[in-house]
């Protein structure tokens, strides 16, 4: 079986641009969600997505927002790109119900 | 605040030797704990989990235990292998499924 699958595997962006992701969860998962990685610190939270319902959201400010479509892949977009964010932005499936999170390869965003 | 955390930042064992990585949290709601390896340019990849309502948990090499009045999970990797390189999230969530709060990691060094 497939994993989790994120494109662009790297993008490179300049300050004040907006920037759309895009992961496809394992087949027969039905949640999906999206992580920041800055250099030399742990994944952080930014949505979960169940269903097409938003579920969960991190302390991230508005610019970050989030769908899911009804094949259960997601997208994720930044708008008015800032230095810091400049990160690995990663992807999770799982099943629905008390089930482990499984990783995309993640997507590495530079902002100049 | 830091709810999950890995005080050492790197570790270096011997091959064959044992690896034992270790985390704290602080929020006495998280009732899943998962062990996530991760290598350069790679998603994290899920190694192992245990709920709260056991102490212990073994897969192979691998065996976490939870030690829930001191907040404390621990990893141990026995033998240690040189493939076992690699920095190690631990993770927590209040209910399996939803959504994580990483530690900052720990590089594990094995040297042959």
């Amino acid at each position: 079986d497939a994993g989790v699958t994120q494109s662009p595997t790297h993008l490179i962006k300049t300050r004040g641009q907006q920037v759309t992701l895009r992961c496809s969860p394992i087949s027969g998962h039905k949640s999906v969600s999206w992580y920041q990685q800055v250099l030399g610190q742990g994944p952080q939270f930014i949505f979960q997505y169940y269903e097409k319902e938003e579920r969960g959201r991190g302390n991230f400010p508005d610019r970050f927002s989030a769908r899911q479509f009804p094949n259960y892949s997601s997208e994720l977009n930044v708008n008015a790109l800032l230095l810091g964010d400049s990160a690995l932005y990663l992807c999770a499936s799982s099943r629905d119900g008390p089930k482990t999170q499984y990783f995309g390869p993640g997507t590495r965003l530079l902002v100049l | 605040d830091q709810q999950v955390k890995q005080n050492s930042p790197s570790l270096s064992v011997q091959e064959g030797r044992i690896s034992i990585l270790n985390c704290d949290y602080t929020n006495s709601m998280f009732d899943y704990f998962l062990w996530y390896k991760k290598y350069p340019a790679e998603g994290p990849t899920f190694l192992i989990s245990i709920s709260s309502i056991k102490d212990k948990n073994e897969d192979g090499r691998f065996t976490v235990f939870l030690n829930k009045s001191a907040k404390h999970l621990s990893l141990h990797i026995v033998p240690s292998q040189p493939g076992d390189s690699a920095v190690y999230f631990c993770a927590a969530s209040e209910g399996a499924g939803n959504m994580l709060t990483f530690g900052g990691g720990t590089r594990l060094m094995v040297k042959p």
